[in-house]
């Protein structure tokens, strides 16, 4: 069974850094690429970047809007993929969600995704 | 970056009858669109990607359609497991999201 399952999340201060992670099982993570996609309380979902499998030249998209705080990495060798999140703000008080991109014939999703974990930014 | 808008922001339909959510881009993303299912206190579920095909064990009364930059999601008769939250995403350029659609029983 394809899972994902990320961790780290928690309180944390206004300035501070976070990292989570996303670990996957029930297929090879290395061979995925692996999107953060945030959820504000009562919001929508916010796309917040992603990385190409190896394979695919592991190359590191960031969206705009997290202004060069956040950043994404991965480690192949223990099945994980991580979020850097740097420079806290109360705004990013979110659900962090790591999902599964999958390339079909004819298109692309976030074909699996973790439960989430919360992230609290406040003094 | 391409902006995401999804029309209306809340939709009543009655159990049964066929509900219809639209999906504008601010620009076209050809058919790099994807759609996803999201209910209380759960992860989004991929839906149809490709704006019209739908992904593995997704119902077919769930159809997708459009190109360019207007698209839409057909239920074509709503069980009450599909009232809740859909959303759009284009992944022709940087995966944006629309702000999604309430889904709720009339």
């Amino acid at each position: 069974e394809v899972q994902l399952v990320e961790s780290g999340g928690g309180l944390e201060q206004p300035g501070r850094s976070l990292r989570l992670s996303c670990t996957g099982s029930g297929f090879i993570l290395g061979d995925y690429a692996v999107n953060w996609v945030r959820q504000a309380p009562g919001k929508g979902l916010e796309w917040l970047g992603f990385i190409r499998s190896n394979r695919d030249g592991g190359a590191i998209e960031h969206a705009a809007s997290v202004g060069g705080r956040f950043f994404i990495s991965r480690d192949d060798s223990k099945s994980i993929a991580y979020l850097q999140l740097n420079s806290l703000k109360a705004e990013d008080t979110a659900i962090y969600y790591c999902s599964r991109g999958y390339y079909y014939t004819s298109g692309y999703g976030l074909d699996s995704w973790g439960q989430g974990t919360l992230v609290t930014v406040s003094s | 970056e391409i902006v995401m808008t999804q029309s209306p922001d809340t939709l009543s339909v009655s159990p049964g009858e066929r509900a219809t959510l639209s999906c504008r881009a601010s620009q076209s993303v050809m058919t790099d669109l994807a759609w996803y299912q999201q209910k209380p206190g759960q992860a989004p579920r991929l839906l149809i990607y490709g704006a019209s095909t739908r992904a593995t064990g997704i119902p077919a009364r769930f159809s997708g359609g459009g190109s360019g930059t207007e698209f839409t999601l057909t239920i074509s008769s709503l069980q009450s497991e599909d009232f809740a939250v859909y959303y759009c995403q284009e992944y022709y350029n940087r995966q944006t999201f629309g702000q999604g659609t309430k889904l709720e029983i009339k």
